[in-house]
């Protein structure tokens, strides 16, 4: 009964290079929210998708970032041509959908670009 | 707008003592109130939740309340330890179909042995 798995845990970039989260949902679950947190800040929303569909992407910045859910295999978060400030802590949650009672985070990836 | 505050921002106790962290929302028409704790280069673990009807609910040494009236909720925690240092978030779900909910920033914990 695994939750909610994010891979890789810490994962450091050149600026200029592609930085790639996954995050896998606990079972059951088909819905996909992403998070980014600064240091010393609070978590800060970026998309929610469900399988195969970008439901609210109202958090992403409009350059760089992308994210899918494809109906086989977990949620990609992509970001391209990294930059220091994309240094953060990203957090993916799923939920069952309805009224989210069952939202459950990872543990996060921590990207650091050098 | 759907917002969520809490307070205090930052809080620090001494071992052993009680403390209640204090949280306010807007959210409207409201589904469920989650209380989690993150510690330090951890993701968010779910302390309670609870919905309209429920006014109180416990996890251990950890009491969440809540009033829908007034739109606010606390956590209460008894006999603090130095593993309950961390940060706090009170995150609010909306009903009638939104499925983002809206996130407090946190209080800062901090116990002291």
């Amino acid at each position: 009964n695994a939750g909610v798995m994010q891979n890789p845990r810490h994962l450091v970039r050149r600026r200029g290079q592609e930085a790639r989260l996954r995050c896998s949902p606990m079972k059951g679950h088909s819905h996909v929210y992403w998070y980014r947190q600064l240091p010393e800040e609070g978590l800060k929303f970026m998309v929610y998708l469900q399988k195969e569909n970008i439901i609210d992407e109202s958090g992403m910045p409009k350059e760089r970032f992308s994210a899918e859910f494809p109906k086989e295999g977990p949620s990609i978060l992509r970001i391209q041509q990294v930059v220091r400030g994309d240094s953060a802590a990203y957090f993916c949650a799923s939920s069952s959908g309805a009224n989210n009672y069952g939202y459950t985070f990872g543990s996060g990836t921590r990207l650091t670009v050098v | 707008k759907n917002q969520v505050e809490q307070s205090p921002q930052s809080l620090i106790i001494l071992e052993g003592k009680n403390c209640t962290l204090q949280c306010n929302y807007t959210v409207s028409p409201f589904s469920n109130l989650r209380w989690y704790k993150q510690d330090t280069g951890r993701g968010p673990v779910s302390l309670t939740i609870m919905t309209f009807s429920e006014n109180t609910k416990s996890n251990g040494r950890y009491t969440a309340t809540l009033d829908a009236d007034t739109k606010q909720s606390s956590l209460h925690i008894t006999a603090s330890q130095l593993s309950d240092s961390a940060s706090y978030i009170c995150v609010v779900s909306e009903g009638g179909g939104s499925y983002i909910p809206t996130f407090g920033r946190g209080t800062s914990l901090i116990v002291h042995p």
